[in-house]
């Protein structure tokens, strides 16, 4: 089946550093991912689309200049909080949607990342 | 804007049935999904569907109705191991958007 990586699971930084996040589809190509933020007991909130080639849209509310969003290769995006704040701690979820038709499973569906637990102190 | 109801938590004792609505008023629509997703780990796709009716793929089996904006997603046979968030979303666009519903917790009891 699809498979989707995320790196790193887990990280705890200081505020103020960045932080980077690595998405990958394994064994498909996905033009386009998704970046999901999920607070605890709440469900996830989009916060990009992630385009291969070109800029990412950002969901009303999310500030492109502090997550910034690079999708270098059809199998690879990257989400990077810059100055993380404890605010900013959340799990991060990244989904990649098949770019063949029905995608592996015969449906149109995303397959997501395991996520990221980010804890900014 | 985007709407997507579903119950906050639903409980249930094992081998029974349960069944999850959802009910939803979006901008666009493209397909409904339910997912599973256990406390600190990714969603796991359960079922998607675009057209009305049933799909029925072992214990669990998700309803569309378009016109009524309604879905329900139901499962059966109920195990401890189900005992779950069960999230509803909906395909917005043609580009993937989905949207999220805030999710049902399923706690299955012996």
């Amino acid at each position: 089946g699809a498979v989707v990586s995320q790196h790193p699971s887990r990280v705890i930084c200081k505020s103020g550093t960045s932080v980077k996040i690595e998405c990958r589809s394994l064994d498909f190509q996905a033009t386009t991912m998704f970046w999901y933020r999920q607070f605890p007991k709440q469900s996830l909130m989009l916060m990009a689309t992630s385009n291969e080639g070109s800029k990412a849209t950002y969901e009303q509310g999310v500030e492109k200049d502090k997550f910034l969003i690079n999708h270098a290769s059809l199998t690879l995006s990257t989400l990077t909080v810059t100055s993380a704040h404890p605010e900013d701690s959340s799990f991060y979820i990244c989904s990649a949607r098949d770019d063949v038709a029905g995608g592996v499973d015969g449906t149109d569906t995303q397959y997501f990342g395991p996520g990221t637990r980010l804890t900014v102190l | 804007g985007q709407n997507i109801d579903q119950p906050t938590e639903m409980t249930a004792t094992e081998g029974a049935i349960v069944q999850i609505n959802c009910t939803y008023q979006t901008s666009g629509f493209n397909g409904l999904f339910w997912y599973q997703q256990h406390a600190g780990e990714a969603p796991t796709f359960l079922s998607y569907n675009v057209l009305d009716g049933l799909e029925e793929k072992g214990r669990f089996s998700s309803f569309l109705s378009r016109s009524k904006g309604y879905s329900y997603l139901l499962l059966k046979e109920l195990q401890m191991k189900d005992s779950a968030s069960y999230l509803c979303a909906v395909y917005t666009d043609s580009w993937g958007k989905l949207q999220f519903g805030a999710g049902t917790q399923v706690v299955v009891t012996p």
